[in-house]
């Protein structure tokens, strides 16, 4: 069974560039949920997809946005870059929505400068 | 809003001491309770967890307890090992939001212990 992955695993950025950030979920998952960590923080929810739907939103603006495809891989894309958005961004699988445990990838740390 | 705050750290211990790292929360609805776990460059891994007060979660010799009355669900073990440093998360999904498996996570704890 494959667990989460994510890729990049490091990414730099300058600030007003835009970035994508890719997740497969694990194997027999339908839900992906992305969290933002900022250094020596908890992760922060960002938003939930549920079978190609956004499922719930955090207090993200909508510069932060994102897909889920048929396969239930997901992509996060930031635009307008900010320097604050440099963080280690994760992205957590689930067998459906209303499961509660969660799994977490690696993680794709992103440095704007 | 939901919202978990633990214990400040860091916390350092000598191997084979004794662990608690406290936790506590609020909650709106009956939240399913969490801690995760965070190895150097990695990202979480589910240590343990409760559903429903008084439920008692363990692995890997760690113990939390679900205590209503207090809103608490502190992290326990009896004998720490150097591979136990890493960083400590609590966390909720409270099951009334609107968001459903949302998790709520604390500031994390960083755990160093030393041979």
């Amino acid at each position: 069974e494959t667990g989460v992955t994510q890729s990049p695993t490091h990414l730099i950025k300058t600030r007003g560039q835009q970035v994508t950030l890719r997740c497969s979920s694990q194997s027999g998952h339908n839900t992906v949920s992305w969290y933002q960590q900022a250094l020596g923080q908890g992760p922060q929810f960002i938003f939930q997809y549920y079978r190609e739907e956004e499922n719930g939103r955090g207090n993200f603006p909508p510069r932060f946005s994102g897909l889920q495809f048929p396969n239930y891989s997901s992509e996060l894309n930031v635009n307008a870059l900010e320097l604050d958005d440099s963080a280690l961004y994760l992205c957590a699988s689930s067998l459906e929505a209303g499961e509660e445990t969660q799994y977490f990838g690696p993680g794709t740390r992103l440095l704007v400068l | 809003g939901d919202s978990v705050t633990q214990m400040e750290g860091p916390v350092t211990l000598s191997e084979e001491a004794f662990l608690t790292i406290n936790c506590t929360y609020t909650a709106t609805g009956y939240p399913s309770l969490f801690w995760y776990v965070q190895y150097p460059g990695e990202g979480l891994q589910l240590l343990l967890k409760a559903t429903k007060a008084d439920d008692k979660g363990s692995n890997k010799g760690f113990e939390a307890t679900y205590r209503k009355e207090t809103t608490s669900f502190h992290l326990e073990k009896g004998s720490v090992q150097v591979s136990d440093s890493a960083v400590y998360f609590c966390a909720l999904s409270d099951r009334g939001g609107t968001s459903y498996g949302k998790l709520t996570f604390g500031q994390g704890t960083i755990l160093t212990v030393h041979p």
